[in-house]
């Protein structure tokens, strides 16, 4: 079956440290995303990639740094530069074309800093 | 940039009600979607709305996008438990590349 898979689902880490967190989809998408959700809020824009080797910022992306090397894979780095990133990270894909069919959504990362 | 804002942030329906959530944005839009988050899962894609005054249904479900394409609705009816979630939408602005997010309406089913 096609999806999206991201992983680990928890994760914890302590304060300074980088964390790499992982989004691999077998849908053929061309677009890649990135968001943030925190308790009880909406989803925010860290980055984003139509195409390999190529990627945009998004509304939140200090702190955070991504790479497209393979058409199935968008990993994220939550660095230490990242103020607050305790959060759900959700990763997400689409057609390139004004993502037409929605957008398929792994089921996320609860990342807690400690 | 694109806003995207919805209205209510909370909608508490007693089980078998009707209510409606509204979405609005500050830009024209070329589509918007819609999607439905469970508590403690992800967003799940329900509906894309593309033309001027569209107005889709499933089951209970009613969309309407606006003949400006810049809000949009979800009436639901006939509210069950299995309504319970967080409903976003979400457009895509007319020169964009990317989906700017509501920040959704949670909806609470009371028995």
């Amino acid at each position: 079956d096609g999806g999206i898979t991201q992983s680990p689902k928890y994760l914890f880490r302590k304060e300074g440290q980088n964390v790499t967190l992982s989004c691999e989809q077998n849908l053929n998408h061309d677009a890649m995303y990135w968001y943030r959700q925190d308790p009880g809020q909406g989803l925010r824009l860290i980055y984003y990639s139509q195409i390999v080797n190529d990627f945009q910022k998004g509304d939140i992306a200090e702190g955070y740094s991504v790479s497209r090397e393979k058409k199935e894979s968008f990993p994220l780095t939550v660095t230490s530069a990242q103020k607050n990133p305790t959060a759900f990270y959700l990763c997400a894909s689409s057609l390139r074309d004004r993502g037409l069919g929605g957008y398929t959504f792994g089921s996320g990362t609860r990342l807690t800093v400690v | 940039g694109q806003q995207v804002m919805q209205i209510p942030q909370y909608q508490h329906v007693q089980e078998g009600e009707d209510f409606t959530t509204y979405c609005n944005s500050s830009t024209t839009l070329s589509n918007i979607q819609w999607y439905k988050q469970r508590p403690g899962g992800h967003p799940v894609f329900l509906i894309q709305l593309v033309k001027s005054g569209e107005v889709k249904k499933q089951k209970r479900l009613t969309f309407q996008f606006g003949e400006a394409k810049k809000n949009s609705s979800l009436h639901i009816t006939a509210t069950q438990t299995t309504d319970v979630g967080t409903y976003f939408c979400a457009g895509f602005g007319a020169a964009g590349n990317k989906l700017t997010f509501g920040g959704g309406t949670r909806v609470l089913v009371k028995p």
